[in-house]
């Protein structure tokens, strides 16, 4: 079973350029979720999908950070202008339908924004 | 609001020597508890989790974790530490409505001595 995919792997940016992150997830999930890692802390979530809906984006930046999810499959994480502190790694995971939230992450996008 | 207590951020053990990482949670209801493995440059690899039933669960690469509830600890452990387990552990917690959410430790990070 192919596990989720995620490019690019790197990516390094002037502060103010925008920037944009693909995901695709395992076959079958339906849930899809971007993470924030911060160097030295653990993931933040900051967007939820079931199917191609929103379910929980308190955590987004919605001033500077978009995605989306139009098929219900594969999603784009965007970011419009990047900061400084945007630096950081970009996961994506999925998770298994029904139960008890068993979460595949991607290898993530490590950002570094100049 | 639920969340996730990794007291140790960097622990040193000799190859071949008992590791045992603490986690604390803070959360109302039974929690649905996770431990992950983060090696350098790859994404979160699910270790073991608890959801009810048996305190003690095992999981991959001869890990183990305890559910204590008196202590809102789910402490993980392994008898005896092999050089490729050096890595950033994550405890984390499920939260939100169906624990469909990941709320992160800061992680532990493990560095083997030969």
């Amino acid at each position: 079973e192919a596990g989720v995919a995620q490019s690019p792997r790197y990516k390094i940016i002037e502060k103010r350029q925008s920037v944009a992150f693909w995901c695709n997830p395992i076959s079958g999930h339906a849930t899809l979720y971007w993470y924030q890692q911060i160097l030295g802390q653990g993931p933040k979530l900051l967007i939820q999908f079931q199917n191609n809906g929103v379910v929980d984006d308190s955590q987004l930046p919605k001033d500077r950070f978009s995605a989306e999810r139009l098929k219900g499959v594969d999603s784009t994480l965007k970011i419009q202008p990047a900061k400084l502190e945007d630096s950081a790694v970009y996961l994506c995971a999925s998770r298994t339908p029904g139960g008890y939230n068993e979460q595949f992450f991607g290898p993530g996008t490590r950002l570094t924004v100049l | 609001a639920q969340s996730v207590t990794q007291p140790d951020i960097h622990i040193t053990v000799s190859e071949g020597a008992s590791l045992e990482l603490r986690c604390n949670y803070s959360y109302g209801a039974t929690p649905y508890l996770f431990w992950y493995v983060q090696s350098p440059g790859q994404g979160l690899q699910l270790l073991l989790k608890y959801f009810s039933g048996d305190t003690l669960v095992q999981g991959i690469k001869g890990f183990e974790a305890e559910f204590k509830r008196s202590q809102s600890s789910f402490n993980l452990r392994k008898p005896s530490v092999h050089w490729s387990d050096a890595a950033e552990y994550f405890c984390a917690v499920g939260a939100g409505r169906g624990a469909q959410k990941l709320v992160f430790g800061q992680g532990t990070r493990l560095t083997i001595n030969p």
